[in-house]
This record gives structure tokens, sequence and C-alpha cells, in this order.
């Protein structure tokens, strides 16, 4: 069964510092997907990056990064020069993958407080 | 574009009621998804379709609990004799047929039960 842990519960961090927001997980299976998503105190989730387990290279959009670790199974994701705007719930996500499967395990999440 | 809208957003039922969700997807779409998220967890999954066929279902998915999605577009969740346990918030999601792995799911605002 797959297992996503997130160990940091809350996080304060100072406006402009880059956050780095711990993911590690567990599957047997070598075909599987790791996604990071937002959820602002309004409640919906807002996909930020995919990482896929063939993928070389570390996945990046704009001011996030996925520090993608295979053989430590971590997917850290990084967060650069931080606004207030990203005080929010982060939660790291695995897709199942074969046999048809397609629900995404979530961890229970990171509450990020940028302070100014 | 539009997005994935879900209603109604709020619903307080009484323990014992019945009660349905409607999740409407992006429009071309053809996979949907349903989760159920609890306060201070991230979410779970409860069942996914691929255009109107129910493909996987969660054990989290009791028999009270109900889903379908009749012409491959909108669905409903419903759930039968409604206990205090069942107050979350139900998430809905969408995507395309992943290709080479990806598979972004794009949320709904959910719907916040409330079983008094």
């Amino acid at each position: 069964a797959q297992k996503i842990t997130q160990t940091q519960p809350g996080m304060f961090v100072q406006e402009k510092e880059a956050v780095t927001l711990d993911c590690t997980y567990d599957t047997s299976d070598p075909s599987y997907g790791l996604f990071w998503y937002k959820q602002p105190s309004s409640g919906e989730m807002i996909f930020l990056i995919y990482q896929g387990s063939y993928d070389q290279q570390n996945a990046t959009e704009g001011r996030y990064s996925l520090n993608f670790q295979k053989a430590r199974k971590s997917a850290n994701l990084v967060i650069s020069a931080s606004q207030l705007g990203d005080s929010a719930m982060y939660f790291c996500a695995m897709r199942y993958s074969g046999g048809g499967a397609d629900g995404l395990t979530f961890g229970k999440g990171t509450h990020l407080i940028i302070q100014p | 574009d539009t997005g994935v809208s879900q209603d109604p957003r709020h619903k307080i039922t009484k323990r014992g009621q019945n009660v349905t969700f409607r999740c409407d997807p992006i429009s071309e779409h053809n996979r949907l998804y349903w989760y159920r998220q609890t306060l201070g967890q991230g979410p779970e999954f409860l069942t996914y379709f691929q255009n109107e066929a129910q493909l996987e279902k969660s054990r989290l998915l009791s028999d009270r609990f109900s889903a379908e999605r009749p012409k491959g577009s909108f669905s409903t969740l419903e759930i039968q004799r409604t206990e205090q346990g069942d107050s979350a918030m139900y998430l809905c999601a969408s995507s395309r047929q992943p290709l080479a792995g990806l598979n972004e799911q794009y949320f709904g605002p959910g719907t916040r039960l409330t079983v008094t």
C-alpha cells in the first residue's frame, strides 16, 4: 500500500526566504507519480507541481521546484523567494498506478505561514 | 475555461437524513474523482469514474454511500442515513485520460457537510 509522510505539521518562514517542505513516500510500485497541492484557507486544492518516477530531472514550475531523491523516497517541495500569499496548507500526494487504479494518496499536510 | 463546480457548497443535515451532492467536471475531462477531507487531514480517496463507469471504490465507501455518473458528465454522491462521522468536506476532482504518466487532477471548491 502507498503511504505519504509529511513530518512538518507547521512552519513559520520570513517573507522572501526559501522554504523546503518535506515529503517521504512508500510504495512497492516502480511506476508512480508525485504531486504537490496548495490549499488556502478558502478550501480549494490548487495543483502546483508533478514528478514522475521515471523522470530524470527534478520538476520545476516558476518559484516551485521538487527535490526528487528516488533512493531516499523523498519528494520535497522548494518554494523560492516566499511571498505572503504562499501562506496555506501544502499537501504531498502520490498517484496509484497499474490495474486501473487512479486515486491520489495524500499526506497530512504542512501548514505554512509566511511572516512579513 | 470553467473549472470544476460543486453544489451545494455547504449542507447541514440531521443524523439519519439522506443527502446528495453534485459535481460538474471540466467539460473535456473524462475522469472524475470523489475525495473526503476531515479537519486537519489530507483528502482521502473515495471513488472514481472514467466516463460513466465506476472503476474503483475505496474501503472508506461504505454501503451507505453511492456515487453515479449516468451520462459520463456530472456526478452525484449520495449518503444515506447520515452519521455524525460523515461530517467532512467532500471534494470532487476531474482529469483527462493520463498521458505518459501525468494525471493532474483539478479540484472543485468542495461541499462541506455538517451532520447534527
